[in-house]
């Protein structure tokens, strides 16, 4: 596609469900972000990919959430027994940055969002 | 600290106005320096992006950086409606970092 695709656009779920948010990147784009963006806050950095590969998963804020990239492209991010907190715009971007060399943050384009909230 | 410090309180000017939206920061590291346009219900877009210190213009918008000070700023000349938007401050160090941070945001309103 010509942007970065994200679904569902909006997801409401009750408190204790799972939820699976979905990332289709750029076509051929090599590097994924998952950032969160709460009411007020900035960009929350969660996961990185390059590849099939998570080289950092530092951003994560628990052992609920959980990501994967399968064939290099689609990524979906899980969250296990949501909690209030976790209501939030989850945003996905990609990079054709191949992992070395000097980083070219400009490069980064962001799907519109998944806003998750949670009852 | 956080890394990045950018002031969110709202911000409502008339049409034609100058807007001036800044951010400090405490990683000296940071090489790469970003505005991000988000509308609302959408994904950020890159605005501009400065690398190192210097100032860098794209028609009505400047952005400046002051590493001695790790202060970076932006200007918006003549603002329009279609400005209206939050701006939100991004930054990078040189190799290896695959994240950027980012500020909290300004919401920008331009009033016809």
């Amino acid at each position: 596609g010509a942007g970065v695709s994200q679904s569902p656009s909006n997801k409401v779920t009750e408190k204790g469900k799972d939820v699976e948010l979905r990332c289709d990147p750029i076509s051929g784009h090599t590097a994924l972000y998952w950032y969160r963006q709460s009411l007020g806050q900035g960009l929350e950095f969660l996961i990185y990919f390059q590849g099939n590969s998570a080289p950092d998963k530092s951003g994560l804020p628990s052992d609920r959430f959980s990501a994967e990239r399968t064939g290099g492209s689609v990524s979906t991010l899980t969250i296990q027994r949501t909690q209030q907190e976790d209501s939030a715009v989850y945003l996905c971007a990609s990079s054709s940055w191949g992992g070395t060399g000097a980083f070219t943050a400009g490069e980064l384009f962001f799907g519109e969002g998944s806003r998750l909230t949670v009852l | 600290q956080k890394e990045v410090e950018q002031d969110p309180g709202p911000l409502s000017v008339p049409e034609g106005a100058i807007v001036s939206l800044n951010c400090t920061y405490s990683n000296s590291a940071f090489q790469y320096f970003m505005w991000y346009r988000q509308y609302s219900r959408k994904g950020p877009e890159l605005l501009m992006y400065t690398y190192s210190s210097g100032n860098k213009e794209d028609g009505r918008f400047t952005a400046q950086v002051d590493k001695s000070s790790k202060y970076i700023s932006l200007f918006i000349r003549d603002s329009q409606p279609s400005d209206s938007a939050t701006y939100l401050c991004a930054m990078s160090d040189l190799y290896g970092n695959n994240r950027l941070a980012f500020g909290k945001g300004n919401q920008v309103v331009v009033i016809p």
